[in-house]
């Protein structure tokens, strides 16, 4: 599976867009770029995914760009229930011959809404 | 629909026992995979299972072990505890026929091995 990188930690203000940035310079042409966030002590909760066009839906967007090598969440208006650890992932979609494939989770990013 | 549900929540188990956890997916779907979680770490892969056959595999050593029923359900098996088995243990399920889908996580089983 591809590796992403992501900054340790991010701030932002309640109210205002969070952007947060993934590396993937190494993805390849089959695989999705996936958004997971965890909030304290709870299990991950899906975000939004892509391929190579930009998706929004009722959560967040998510930009790609045209060489695929890196991507961003925006979070368009932040609030307090936004604060949570964010997981950028590289999915690897066939595999054991199911087109399903295994989450690789790095460290993410800790994303602190502040008031 | 009661998404993944994951029993029990919290476990405490003594070294060199052995523990089982259970999750229930989704509702219509058939791939369950488990994950663990250690404290201040992203969730590392165990294993997925669909149509009750292990079908990949993490970097685990086989004290870990899992089955899959009928009804799709799922168990983990952790054989001969260590301290440092201590973790959150996270349940996902997902359809597999639809190469994008997302997989849906349970609230998770925290394992504290004393």
């Amino acid at each position: 599976d591809a590796k992403t990188t992501q900054p340790t930690s991010m701030d932002c203000a309640e109210g205002r867009a969070a952007n947060l940035p993934c590396n993937h310079s190494t993805i390849s042409g089959n695989e999705y770029v996936y958004w997971y966030r965890q909030i304290h002590s709870q299990g991950p909760q899906y975000i939004i995914h892509g391929l190579k066009n930009n998706e929004t839906n009722e959560m967040a967007s998510l930009i790609i760009t045209e060489d695929r090598k890196s991507s961003t969440l925006i979070l368009p208006h932040a609030t307090l229930r936004d604060t949570a650890v964010y997981y950028c992932i590289v999915r690897d979609l066939y595999a054991g011959g199911t087109s399903y494939g295994k989450l690789t989770f790095g460290q993410g990013t800790i994303l602190t809404v502040h008031p | 629909d009661a998404g993944v549900t994951q029993s029990p929540t919290h476990l405490i188990k003594t070294r060199g026992q052995q523990v089982t956890l259970r999750c229930s997916p989704k509702s219509g779907h058939d791939t369950v995979s488990w994950y663990q979680q250690a404290l201040g770490q992203g969730p590392q892969f165990i294993f997925q299972y669909y149509e009750e056959e292990e079908r990949q595999r993490g970097n685990f050593p086989d004290r870990f072990s899992g089955h899959q029923f009928p009804n799709y359900s799922s168990e983990l098996n952790v054989n001969a505890l260590l301290l440092g088995d201590s973790a959150l243990y996270l349940c996902a399920s997902s359809l597999p026929r639809r190469s994008n889908t997302e997989a849906f996580f349970g609230q998770g089983t925290r394992l504290t091995v004393v």
